[in-house]
């Protein structure tokens, strides 16, 4: 099956500092990748979908100046977290679709960040 | 996209099979119902799909009720590694982005 990869697996930072993490679809192009948000104990929330060479489409309530989205490549996005608080402490889950329409979704295992 | 409803949680033996239940009662006719699961730290996985006929593969079964309007994954023999957190998704096969909203899910516990 297909393979979505993320980096790092864990990253520890200060508060105040900005920390991007990667999300790569290792074996097929996504020409669609989204980027989740869960907190302990919760559930998966969406925070925005994005295109390759486009503009991220943020879900209501996230600040789309707090997590910056670039898609660069069919294969690879970023989400950087900017000016990072304790709140900001969770586990981010990226999924890639292989093409618009099609349900086929691959996800990533995961990138737990600890703000202290 | 269609609301769903599971329980909290579910206890099952190591061997037999699990039932996990769904209620999609509001579901539309071009939506197919989803089933991924969380282990714990780690990204969903996808189980199965349906969008009315029962459908089987070497992971579960997944049977949808004639009306539609509620489901059940089946893990025919259980084991502990299929303790995980299970998710019933509604969603339409269609154009654009098919981005996949999760609900709370269903804490499954597999004990020896």
């Amino acid at each position: 099956g297909a393979v979505v990869s993320q980096h790092p697996s864990r990253v520890i930072c200060k508060s105040g500092t900005s920390v991007k993490i990667e999300c790569r679809s290792l074996d097929f192009q996504a020409t669609t990748m989204f980027w989740y948000r869960q907190f302990p104990k919760q559930s998966l929330m969406l925070m925005a979908t994005s295109n390759e060479g486009s503009k991220a489409t943020y879900e209501q309530g996230v600040e789309k100046d707090k997590f910056l989205i670039n898609h660069a490549s069919l294969t690879l996005s970023t989400l950087t977290v900017t000016s990072a608080h304790p709140e900001d402490s969770s586990f981010y889950i990226c999924s890639a679709s292989v093409r618009e329409g099609r349900w086929e979704q691959y996800f990533g295992p995961g990138t737990r960040l600890t703000v202290t | 996209d269609a609301k769903t409803t599971q329980p909290p949680s579910m206890d099952c033996a190591e061997g037999r099979a699990a039932n996990l239940p769904c209620n999609h009662s509001t579901i539309s006719g071009n939506e197919y119902v989803y089933w991924y699961r969380q282990i714990h730290s780690q990204g969903p996985q996808y189980i199965i799909h349906g969008l009315k006929n029962n459908e089987t593969n070497e992971m579960a079964s997944l049977i949808i009720t004639e009306d539609r309007k509620s489901s059940t994954l089946i893990l025919p023999h259980a084991t502990l590694r299929d303790t995980a957190v299970y998710y019933c998704i509604v969603k339409a096969l269609s154009g654009g982005y098919n981005k996949l909203i999760f609900g709370a899910g269903t804490r499954l516990a597999v004990h020896p």
